[in-house]
């Protein structure tokens, strides 16, 4: 099984549409949590962490259930600009601390 | 530098042959990572140094995978005998420390083995 796990998607929505994807965590001691995007051809960048009161930025909404090992991210009003695969990433903790990314989720906004 | 530097941007070789990608951090970021991301796929953890320690060389899948870090700085990833299947962008990642959560990212080095 693999440490973080995602729906590949691809998810085409219309803009204006929401769209919420997820992902699970197989490592009970993962510590910190995050969403990066990345942008066809393009390397990752840091979209949001997710803390577990859950936390919004704008249109962007994260939530995380740890009895569950779960992590969302809700996108409101989608914008063209929003296409990108959406990579859920998961600290754990040890020794070393790294950081683990799941496959990624393909949004597709059309017009 | 201001960001994450990777060279060789593209790099085509034959099976067989051995290669070497580097990695210049942002200055100041003892924390650095090595990730391959072949065609479709997501980011498969290779190697992590951080600072003086020992590196973490759990991800690397096999023997003829290594990487170096020199002086706490630049690092160099080398692929010896180079197979097909290590086509991939090898990117590379570094964070101001061990509690640092945000990682910056190279623009990668893409890797064809033909």
């Amino acid at each position: 099984r693999k440490e973080v796990e995602q729906d590949p998607g691809p998810f085409n929505v219309p803009e204006g549409a929401t769209v919420a994807f997820n992902c699970t965590y197989s490592n009970s001691a993962s510590q910190s949590f995050f969403w990066y995007r990345q942008d066809c051809r393009k390397e990752p960048k840091l979209l949001m962490s997710v803390y577990s009161s859950g936390n919004e930025d704008g249109r962007f909404t994260a939530q995380l259930n740890r009895a569950s090992q779960y992590i969302s991210l809700l996108i409101r009003d989608s914008k063209l600009s929003d296409s990108a695969t959406y990579l859920c990433v998961v600290k754990v903790s040890g020794g070393y601390n790294k950081l683990i990314f799941g496959a990624g989720t393909r949004l597709a906004v059309h017009p | 530098g201001a960001g994450v530097s990777q060279s060789p941007s593209n790099k085509v070789t034959e099976k067989g042959k051995d290669v070497e990608l580097r990695c210049d951090p942002i200055s100041g970021h003892t924390a650095l990572y090595w990730y391959r991301q072949s065609l479709g796929q997501g980011l498969e953890f290779l190697i992590y140094f951080q600072g003086n320690s020992a590196p973490d060389k759990s991800g690397l899948p096999s023997d003829r995978f290594s990487a170096e870090r020199t002086g706490g700085s630049v690092s160099t990833l080398t692929i010896q005998r180079t197979q097909q299947e290590d086509s991939a962008v090898y990117l590379c990642a570094s964070s101001r420390d061990r509690g640092a959560n945000v990682l910056t990212f190279g623009a990668g080095s893409r890797l064809t083995v033909l």
